[in-house]
C-alpha cells in the first residue's frame, strides 16, 4: 500500500522561482493537510481540505496557494519563495474524525 | 481557535523507567479527538495512541498510555519500561470541529539513556 506520497522529496529553490509540491493519498480519505516543520515550531497547518473541492486556510497560509484536483491529491504552490519558506513540508490524509496518515515529508531550502 | 500545548521541550528517562510527556488544550467543542506521534530521526510521523474525547477510559497500547483529564483539558502519555527506540520527537494532536481540523502542539524531544 502506499499510502500518501509527496513528491518530490528535496528540492533547492533560489528566491523568487516557484514550485508545486505534489501530495497523492490512495486511501479514500475524505480529509488532506499541509503543514511546515520548522525546529522548535512543530507541525504548522498551511491549509486544510475538508472534502473534494473546499480548502481552507490554516495557521500559516500566507506565500501559499493550494489545490484539492480530486479527492486524491492535494497539491501545494509555492508562487515566489523566500527564504522564510525553507521548512519540512508534510502532507497528510484522514478519513476525519480519527488519525491522520502522513507522506515521508519534503524538505525545502530556499537560497 | 483550538490551541495544543506541550510544555517540556525536552524531556530525558532511563532505559527501562517510566516517563510521561504532558500536554494541554483548550478548545469550546464537546466532541474531539486527541492523538499523540512519535517522529524519529527519520523524520516519519508514527502515531502511538488515539483518545475519543467521549471515552472515559484512558487508551492504552502497549507500554503507552494516556491520562486523559476532560474537565481540565489534559492529555498526557506516560511510556512505561522506557526503550532505546522509544528516543524520538513527540507531538500531541488535536482533531476536532465542524471541518476536522487536525492541530499540533510544539513537540517534546525525549531521550532514552542506556
Amino acid at each position: 500500500n502506499a499510502g500518501v506520497t509527496q513528491t518530490p522529496k528535496f528540492q533547492v529553490l533560489k528566491t523568487g522561482q516557484s514550485m508545486t509540491l505534489q501530495c497523492a493519498q490512495d486511501m479514500n480519505h475524505n480529509s488532506m493537510y499541509w503543514y511546515r516543520q520548522d525546529p522548535g515550531m512543530g507541525l504548522r497547518l498551511i491549509y486544510y481540505s475538508a472534502s473534494e473541492g473546499t480548502t481552507d486556510k490554516g495557521e500559516v497560509p500566507n506565500g501559499y496557494n493550494v489545490s484539492r484536483l480530486n479527492k486524491r491529491e492535494f497539491s501545494l504552490r509555492l508562487e515566489s519563495a523566500a527564504p522564510s519558506q525553507t521548512s519540512v513540508y508534510f502532507c497528510a490524509s484522514s478519513p476525519r474524525y480519527t488519525e491522520a496518515f502522513f507522506g515521508q515529508g519534503t524538505r525545502l531550502t530556499v537560497v | 481557535a483550538q490551541t495544543v500545548t506541550q510544555s517540556q521541550p525536552e524531556m530525558s528517562v532511563q532505559e527501562a523507567e517510566t516517563v510521561t510527556l504532558s500536554c494541554t488544550y483548550d478548545t469550546s467543542e464537546s466532541d474531539y479527538y486527541l492523538f499523540w506521534y512519535k517522529q524519529p530521526p527519520s523524520r516519519q510521523m508514527i502515531l502511538v495512541i488515539r483518545q475519543e474525547a467521549y471515552k472515559q477510559q484512558n487508551a492504552t497500547e502497549n507500554r503507552f498510555s494516556v491520562n486523559f483529564q476532560k474537565a481540565a483539558k489534559s492529555f498526557s502519555l506516560k511510556i512505561s519500561d522506557s526503550q532505546l527506540g522509544d528516543a524520538a520527537m513527540y507531538f500531541c494532536a488535536y482533531m476536532g470541529g465542524s471541518q476536522g481540523n487536525l492541530i499540533f502542539g510544539k513537540g517534546t524531544k525525549l531521550s532514552v539513556k542506556p
